[in-house]
């Protein structure tokens, strides 16, 4: 197993545009998250995956975000309209649900630039 | 809610030194677990240690261990014998018990470690 992988690495977006991030977890993880990490701030908790179901979405810091994991394997999250405050480290986490307490495995994010 | 607060922004040490990162936070809870987590340049944050709140015993990984004060909401992580590959962003974070962990890791803002040569 090679970790959680995100793609792409670096997205440079023009204000307004759509952007689409994926995150392919661990293979035996049923559980998937999202965070926002904006420079100088500890990540922030966006939503989480249980296998396919997206049990918590409340912290989506918009209607403009919105994620994704169909087949309860890859997830992916969708910004749209994308606005300058945007631009932050998207960084996805996967766990699997019977050992939740030991901790997350984290990706190397996804570095989001709107211009 | 909870919070989590890493009151040095940046720290500096001599290489072979010993360091403290202080962690202080807020929660009604009585079960939960606290964690570190390092994050050097560009690369994935990699958990360093892991308490549980009910265990009394410190938490132990080779070079680092923590300092968890239960009454206070204390959690300070020791590093020995610093490393430069100890250079990294280190983040405190909590994890309620209750809810099987549905409200994820909430973070503090981080304490940037440089290990000098």
């Amino acid at each position: 197993d090679t970790g959680v992988s995100q793609n792409p690495r670096h997205k440079i977006t023009k204000r307004g545009q759509n952007v689409t991030f994926r995150c392919d977890p661990i293979s035996e993880h049923n559980r998937l998250y999202w965070y926002r990490q904006t420079l100088g701030q500890g990540p922030e908790f966006l939503t989480y995956f249980q296998n396919e179901a997206q049990l918590e979405k409340s912290r989506l810091l918009s209607d403009r975000f919105s994620a994704e994991r169909p087949k309860g394997s890859f997830s992916t999250l969708e910004i749209q309209r994308t606005e300058q405050g945007d631009s932050a480290m998207y960084l996805c986490a996967s766990s699997s649900r019977d050992r939740v307490y030991d901790g997350y495995t984290f990706g190397s994010g996804t570095r989001l630039t709107v211009v | 809610a909870q919070t989590v607060t890493q009151s040095q922004p940046e720290m500096s040490v001599q290489e072979a030194e010993t360091v403290t990162l202080s962690c202080t936070y807020d929660t009604s809870e009585n079960n939960y677990y606290l964690f570190w987590y390092k994050q050097p340049p560009s690369r994935q944050m990699i958990l360093v240690i892991r308490q549980e709140a009910y265990k009394q015993q410190n938490a132990t990984e080779n070079r680092f261990s923590v300092n968890f004060q239960k009454a206070a909401k204390s959690f300070s992580l020791k590093i020995s014998d610093s490393q430069l590959g100890d250079t990294a962003m280190y983040f405190c974070a909590f994890m309620m018990y209750s809810g099987g962990g549905a409200d994820g890791l909430t973070f503090g803002k981080g304490t940037h470690l440089i290990i000098q040569p």
